[in-house]
């Protein structure tokens, strides 16, 4: 079972530009998040979708866009990246039952 | 606001010995807590979740316990191992959809 994938592993990208980090499950879970996951912040929450067509914002949304046109995709678009945004970023999935979260092995973003 | 303690940030022990990592909330109105294990440069392991209702789950040399009137949670590992090795971090759910994280336990086995 793949559980959930995240592309790319990594990734350098120039100020300025704009991004989609792509994360799919193959849980069926309804609900799925993104983290930036920072030294010393510990993970913080990006956005959520408790279930396909409904997104929702977290504690850090700004400069961040997410969709959820079905169950099992939730791409994360960074519209014009600034060094900020550095981070490790991890998708994660819950579902209705007992909502234990599972995480993707996360994307390692250096914007420059 | 609800926020996660886990002392101590870091822990080194010697192969074999039992041990506790400790987790704190400020807010008992939580619906559960989940303990992850971390190894670096890698993604996040669930390993326990103990709903609210719930003092106590176990998996394998695992044991985590939840006192909420105290807003207290540990996990005990049994005769550690160097694999035991990373990071351990507490979360806990306040509603269906955000967890509030701590910073973590860093964790070092000596064989």
């Amino acid at each position: 079972t793949a559980g959930i994938t995240q592309a790319p592993t990594s990734q350098i990208l120039a100020a300025g530009r704009s991004m989609t980090l792509r994360c799919t499950q193959d849980m069926r879970h309804n609900a799925m998040y993104w983290y930036r996951q920072d030294l010393g912040l510990g993970l913080r929450l990006i956005h959520y979708s408790n279930t396909a067509g409904t997104t929702g914002k977290g504690e850090v949304p700004d400069g961040y866009s997410v969709s959820r046109a079905n169950t099992d995709d939730f791409p994360l678009t960074l519209a014009s990246a600034v060094p900020s945004q550095t981070s490790v970023y991890f998708c994660a999935s819950s579902d209705s039952r007992g909502f234990e979260q599972f995480f993707g092995p996360g994307t390692r973003l250096t914007v420059l | 606001k609800q926020e996660v303690t886990q002392i101590p940030a870091a822990l080194s022990v010697p192969e074999g010995e039992n041990l506790v990592l400790n987790c704190s909330f400020t807010d008992s109105a939580i619906y559960n807590l989940q303990w992850f294990r971390q190894d670096p440069g890698k993604g996040l392991t669930s390993l326990l979740l103990i709903q609210s209702s719930q003092r106590e789950q176990t998996s394998g040399r695992l044991n985590a316990s939840l006192d909420k009137s105290s807003g207290r949670s540990t996990l005990y590992i049994a005769a550690s191992q160097p694999g035991d090795s990373a990071t351990y971090l507490c979360a806990v759910n306040l509603s269906n959809y955000q967890l509030i994280w701590g910073a973590g336990t860093k964790l070092i086995i000596k064989p």
